[in-house]
């Protein structure tokens, strides 16, 4: 079966480090996936993994380690525009497969 | 400016009604996707489409019809057969594959609300 795993919510304040984290068991992957959806809009692509370890764009570092099943997105300098939810994605062959999501809510 | 253009973005049914959501793309993209989102809920896949006249069934495929008769257009049609058709509604497109790293560009979405 097919199985991605997040926290529903998470709450961080302005300025602090939150590491949103993913474990997945998928029948197969070919990549990892974190997108960005802010209420009411559609997602948008931050990142992509395919390769063990850390990819770093901006603030935002997404990891990955595909023995262990796991993934998590790591987001410094918090804004309150990243208030939002965060995706995690599973590419399964010709397909994406998404988990719940992670709920943020940047404090000041 | 190439992207999605999804339209409605909001739609109003009578249970019972087939109603169709648009989708159009000038990205070029080869592959096209449509999602489900319930509030609180991730995107669950409906119907994809890899190439013009293909398509196939994603996870929750029952109550919905697609066609792709054009590379720019992939419409849904929600059926009556639907039994929860109330849902936020985002239809995807993609140049390559998965493999290669290929995201998804989403439309803005159409939100379907059965009465």
């Amino acid at each position: 079966g097919q199985n991605i795993d997040q926290p529903t919510e998470m709450t961080a304040t302005e300025g602090a480090i939150v590491q949103i984290n993913c474990t997945y068991q998928t029948s197969g992957f070919n990549g990892l996936f974190w997108y960005q959806q802010h209420a009411g809009e559609a997602p948008t692509f931050l990142s992509y993994n395919v390769l063990d370890g850390l990819e770093e764009k901006g603030r935002f570092s997404s990891f990955l380690s595909r023995s262990k099943g796991y993934s998590y997105l790591l987001l410094k300098e918090l804004q309150m525009k990243d208030s939002a939810s965060y995706l995690c994605a599973v590419g399964n062959t010709d397909k994406l497969i998404f988990g719940t999501g992670t709920r943020l809510q940047v404090f000041p | 400016d190439g992207g999605i253009t999804q339209s409605p973005k909001y739609l109003f049914r009578k249970e019972g009604q087939n109603v169709t959501l648009s989708c159009e793309q000038n990205l070029n993209h080869d592959a096209m996707y449509w999602y489900r989102q319930d509030p609180g809920q991730g995107l669950r896949l409906i119907y994809y489409s890899q190439i013009v006249n293909d398509f196939q069934k994603g996870d929750i495929a029952e109550g919905y019809s697609v066609s792709r008769e054009k590379k720019e257009s992939f419409p849904l049609t929600v059926t009556s057969a639907q039994k929860n058709p109330t849902a936020f509604y985002l239809c995807a497109s993609s140049m390559d594959s998965f493999q290669l790293g290929g995201e998804l560009f989403f439309g803005e979405g159409s939100r379907l609300t059965v009465l």
